[in-house]
């Protein structure tokens, strides 16, 4: 499967401090997303990240991508309460037709 | 047009019972796919429409799933003669086919 997987699977952090969660997946990519999912919604786009590409900032988002490794990293800085939910990543199939999504990573941060 | 939406938000039914489901993406985009999140995991892929054409299905859609999207605009996802292991949220998503997915809110079904 190319489904990437999230490192960890929860993650609990005090507001302010900084969030780091983890991708990894099996398969070449053309690109890699990631997605933000409060609880019970739809999720929200965050950042892509094409395979040529190694860092991206977006805000408080910064998103590294290493190919070598098939991993990808996002880091949230500064967090906030209001940052509190499931983070996943998800990459392209070989058609890029879909994206195959982690399980995500629980991030709760407390205020 | 403010965004993807889906419609019901929540629909219970009992086992054996078809149900719909349908998305208006947004206007401009070209691409919609449909996905299926059960708890605690991420979401799957079910099928994908480029305009009114469903270019790509997956193994998780069997012949009791049918999805269409006819005049390249809005989409409706049936389910017949459901069962409890299709209890699940059911999302849609549309984009441009560059960039990222713009998602619904979803239908959570649940069969009883």
């Amino acid at each position: 499967s190319q489904q990437g997987e999230e490192d960890p699977q929860a993650l609990s952090i005090q507001e302010g401090e900084n969030a780091t969660m983890n991708c990894s997946y099996k398969t070449s990519i053309n690109n890699l997303q990631w997605y933000r999912q409060n609880s019970g919604r739809g999720l929200v786009h965050l950042i892509l990240i094409r395979s040529n590409e190694r860092e991206k900032h977006s805000g408080r988002l910064r998103v590294t991508l290493d190919t070598s490794k098939k991993s990808s990293s996002l880091l949230i800085t500064a967090s906030r309460a209001a940052d509190t939910a499931s983070y996943f990543c998800a990459t392209d199939s070989n058609t890029g037709n879909q994206f195959y999504f982690g399980t995500g990573t629980s991030l709760t941060v407390i205020p | 047009d403010t965004g993807v939406s889906q419609d019901p938000r929540h629909k219970i039914t009992k086992r054996g019972q078809n149900v719909t489901f349908r998305c208006d993406p947004i206007s401009e985009h070209n691409r919609l796919y449909w996905y299926r999140q059960t708890l605690g995991q991420g979401p799957e892929f079910l099928t994908y429409f480029q305009n009114e054409a469903q270019l790509e299905k997956s193994r998780l859609l069997s012949d009791r799933f049918s999805a269409e999207r006819p005049k390249g605009s809005f989409s409706t996802l049936e389910i017949q003669r459901t069962e409890q292991g299709d209890s699940a949220m059911y999302l849609c998503a549309s984009s441009m086919g560059y960039g990222g997915y713009t998602f619904g809110s979803g239908t959570r079904l649940t069969v009883v």
